[in-house]
């Protein structure tokens, strides 16, 4: 079947822009992650969706950033006024349950924010 | 600090060798798991061990898993081309299993 889909693959936006960034998860999947991973570094945990739990926001760098899922499908990632430190790609996960199981990732999208 | 750090940051072998990189954490955890990254297929998840495991095989991986030491190595044997790309540890934190925290990664580079 068709595994994490995220779109788009690339977005260049200019400094103060608000952005939308798109993830699809394996149907029937209930967790749902969003990371960031800048040039060389590791993943940085943004923020969790289990089912209908209150999602962990634990992981938002700013009020600049927020993310919404709908039921247990789709996910949207916002990142308001973009700043150039928001240069990173964003990669969103999802997996059967939040708990003791592994991650599938999707290919991310690359945001540059001149 | 982040949770997992691998170490070493970098390690270059020959094709045939034996690879190991290891990740160290702080808090406690129920699992513990790594990951594969490379330009071609993208993060990939590789193994995960339980907190009561002690050691795990797939294939020419094995993972080890200290909880006293709070630490964790990743063993790939016969080391080919194809293994080559960077390496990270993610851990779940104990109590908050939701959220994984990942180290920046070990860089392997495995010359033919």
């Amino acid at each position: 079947g068709a595994g994490v889909s995220q779109s788009p693959s690339n977005k260049v936006t200019e400094k103060g822009k608000d952005v939308e960034l798109r993830c699809d998860p394996i149907s029937g999947h209930t967790a749902l992650y969003w990371y960031r991973q800048r040039l060389g570094q590791g993943l940085e945990f943004l923020i969790y969706f289990q089912g209908n739990s209150a999602p962990d926001k634990s992981g938002l760098p700013s009020d600049r950033f927020s993310a919404e899922r709908t039921g247990e499908s789709v996910s949207t990632l916002t990142i308001q006024r973009t700043q150039q430190e928001d240069s990173a790609v964003y990669l969103c996960a999802s997996s059967p349950q939040g708990l003791l199981t592994e991650q599938y990732f999707g290919p991310g999208t690359r945001l540059t924010v001149t | 600090s982040q949770q997992g750090e691998e170490d070493p940051q970098a390690l270059s072998i020959q094709e045939g060798e034996n690879a190991t990189m290891n990740c160290s954490y702080k808090t406690s955890i129920n699992n513990l798991q790594w990951y594969r990254q490379n330009s071609g297929r993208g993060l990939v998840h590789l193994i995960l061990i339980r907190s009561n495991e002690r050691e795990k095989h797939s294939g020419r991986l094995r993972v080890t898993l200290d909880t006293s030491k709070k630490s964790s190595s990743l063993l790939i044997t016969a080391s080919r081309a194809a293994d080559t790309a960077s390496y990270f540890c993610a851990t779940d934190g104990g109590t908050n299993a939701g959220k994984s925290t990942f180290g920046d990664g070990t860089t392997l580079t495995v010359k033919p």
